[in-house]
């Protein structure tokens, strides 16, 4: 079974801070895992994935296997970062996708 | 970038009608197509998998008789929720995913609100 896990329902930090959004997962195989955003009356759409090793938006997320976590993080948040964020992660190919719970970040100015 | 349109992107209806959601790729083939349900402040809940040309895959605890789930073209995908209750009031979202993109990503649609009266 695979499980996705965000501790976090809402994380609030000031304007300029860094943020880190918590994420962990449990699959037995090699997961693909994810980050999207949803801001407000937008659609959900993908942030990053961790196969591609990116930066979107000043946003990175490391795939930890040994702790099974893939934090999403941005040393200097900015006010249109406020979103929800899911964490979600893909097994086998094609396979379904198990989302988290959903962070709400709010970024205060 | 790929876009996924559903329509209608609210509907209120009667309890005990019929209610249907289309979901389109409007660039790109989509062979395989997904159908959430996401109730206020929660995270998406994963319906059904719909592949082309084949029947869905509901998750467990989805009625397939309620939630009858059509993928007839590789670009339209149709969700019925037939004798519509209140508790079926939520906002439904589907997601599509074309073919031979070697890319696992899914593409979402914007939502459709219903509301069961």
């Amino acid at each position: 079974a695979q499980r996705v896990t965000q501790p976090e329902k809402l994380l609030s930090v000031f304007k300029g801070a860094p943020v880190e959004l918590k994420c962990n997962y449990s699959y037995s195989g090699s997961p693909e895992l994810f980050w999207y955003v949803q801001y407000s009356r937008q659609r959900l759409q993908l942030l990053l994935r961790h196969i591609s090793r990116e930066s979107i938006k000043g946003f990175t997320a490391d795939l930890n296997k040994g702790e099974t976590s893939f934090h999403l993080k941005k040393p200097f948040a900015q006010e249109e970062d406020s979103a929800m964020y899911y964490c979600a992660l893909e097994g086998a190919s094609g396979s379904r996708l198990t989302f988290g719970e959903g962070t709400q970040l709010t970024v205060n100015p | 970038g790929a876009v996924v349109s559903q329509h209608p992107s609210w509907v209120i209806c009667k309890s005990g009608t019929s209610v249907k959601i289309e979901c389109r790729s409007l660039d790109f083939q989509a062979t395989t197509m997904f159908w959430y349900r996401q109730f206020p402040k929660q995270s998406l809940m994963l319906m059904a998998t719909s592949n082309e040309g084949s029947k869905a895959t509901y998750e467990q605890g989805v009625e397939k008789d309620k939630f009858l789930i059509n993928h007839a073209s590789l670009t339209l995908s149709t969700l019925t929720v037939t004798s519509a209750h209140p508790e079926d009031s939520s906002f439904y979202i589907c997601s599509a995913r074309g073919a031979g993109t070697g890319t696992r990503e899914q593409y979402f649609g914007p939502g459709t609100r219903l509301t069961v009266t």
